[in-house]
């Protein structure tokens, strides 16, 4: 099993909707979580971090975290042809001072217009 | 605010050869990851320093190897290069918890 799992894609998603990213971890012990987005031929960039269960919102973005489940989620709304990336799912690693990020390899998503 | 330095942006080396990455990060960052990214396997963790200590090490052979200075600055080092090694190494400044700012990454091509 994989430390990070999220669904590989391509999700596609019209203009204007809602597109749902998702991300499964095996760690139960884990503390942070972040999604990272990297557009083709980039380097991944932050956008969202959540450190405790429910959700949190920045903008047009909302990520959700169920530890009890192991589950990670990042909603994007009104999605914009701009948002088409890979987004990458990570998880910190729950002992103090260990800055490791484990990442899942990425769901593509392409943004219709 | 500069960001985070990689150089050089692109090399080709020859199998067996050894070869040297540069990561200067951002300043007041005194953590640095590296991560080799490849398309089959995504990111993968290969060491993280913290004021000149090595603090996590992924699991890669021998052959990778890493410092940093007093500056911060850190260096990735590979020595013996297989074909397999060809890759994007990305070098992620931190001020801690998980917060990454990445490099532009140096795309690494062995022949």
């Amino acid at each position: 099993q994989k430390e990070v799992e999220q669904n590989s894609g391509p999700l596609s998603v019209p203009e204007g909707a809602i597109a749902s990213l998702n991300c499964t971890y095996s760690d139960r012990g884990s503390q942070s979580f972040f999604w990272y987005r990297q557009y083709s031929g980039k380097s991944p960039e932050l956008i969202m971090s959540i450190y405790s269960n429910g959700d949190k919102e920045d903008g047009r973005f909302t990520a959700q975290l169920n530890k009890a489940s192991q589950y990670v989620s990042l909603l994007i709304r009104d999605s914009q042809p701009s948002d088409s990336a890979t987004y990458l799912c990570a998880v910190r690693a729950s002992n103090f001072g260990n800055e490791k990020l484990t990442f899942g390899t990425g769901t593509r998503l392409t943004i219709i217009p | 605010k500069a960001g985070v330095t990689q150089t050089p942006r692109y090399l080709i080396k020859t199998r067996g050869q050894q070869v040297t990455l540069s990561c200067s990060p951002i300043s007041g960052h005194r953590s640095v990851s590296w991560y080799q990214q490849t398309p089959g396997q995504g990111l993968q963790f290969l060491f993280e320093y913290f004021s000149e200590t090595q603090r996590n090490k992924g699991n890669f052979p021998g052959r990778f190897s890493g410092r940093q200075f007093s500056n911060s600055r850190s260096e990735m080092n590979v020595s013996t290069l297989e074909l397999g090694d060809s890759a994007l190494y990305l070098c992620a400044s931190s001020l801690g918890a998980g917060l990454y700012t990445f490099g532009s990454g140096t795309r690494l091509t062995v022949v």
